[in-house]
């Protein structure tokens, strides 16, 4: 049974970069892409991008210029940058697997504040 | 269009049954996924490829998809089954896209 545990700091400022990592328990990286959602204030889900473990990336056109997914697979983990935050980036935070291009195991998720 | 159209809000009395659309022009050439979301929680996989379950997913949910609409149908509504529930698909480009979602409340 794949588990998924991310972290990451949750209180930023604007202009200061995301980080997230998320680990694979229980699991394989090959085979899979690894992606990453956030979800904000009231809204729906967006999806921000994935990573297969060769390093392959996928991005989300909207946050395309200030994304960048990676991966380690030594340790298990992929990660998420995100670059010259707003208030409008704060949210919550997801990392899940992709199966069958479905997300099919997802991570407890982050809370991210972004205020001065 | 190029995104995902949901009903913001369904509501189903105890036991019936209610159905869940999505519509978009990218279904008519790939599949619907549809995920749970309880308040504080991570979504949850229920239907992936059009039609599959995960395992744990009792069988009175299921999924279809006709032209540019897809449908999660819930049988024998249960309280447990109240949430946000969202489609998701991509497009041609290989970006995933979700719905705004569905609130379904159980009476």
């Amino acid at each position: 049974q794949v588990h998924l545990q991310q972290w990451g700091a949750g209180l930023l400022k604007p202009s200061e970069t995301l980080s997230l990592t998320c680990a694979v328990y229980g699991g394989s990286l090959s085979a899979h892409r690894w992606s990453w959602v956030r979800q904000l204030p009231g809204k729906g889900l967006e999806w921000i991008g994935e990573i297969i473990d060769s390093g392959i990336t996928f991005y989300n056109p909207s946050l395309k210029s200030r994304v960048t997914i990676g991966v380690d697979p030594s340790k298990m983990q992929f990660s998420l940058e995100l670059t010259a935050l707003t208030a409008a980036d704060a949210g919550i935070y997801y990392c899940a697997r992709v199966y069958s291009a479905a997300l099919d195991c997802w991570g407890q998720g982050t809370l991210v504040n972004v205020s001065s | 269009s190029s995104g995902l159209t949901q009903d913001p809000a369904v509501s189903v009395a105890l036991g019936q049954t209610v159905r869940i659309t999505c519509q978009g022009d990218t279904l008519r050439t790939y599949f619907a996924n549809w995920y749970r979301q309880k308040a504080g929680q991570a979504p949850i996989l229920l239907i992936y490829g059009k039609d599959k379950r995960p395992s744990g997913i009792p069988d009175r949910v299921s999924g279809s998809a006709s032209g540019y609409t897809a449908s999660l149908t819930i049988t024998g509504a249960q309280a447990e089954d109240e949430g946000d529930y969202y489609c998701n698909s991509r497009d041609s480009s290989g970006t995933r896209m979700f719905g705004g979602g569905t609130k379904l409340t159980v009476l």
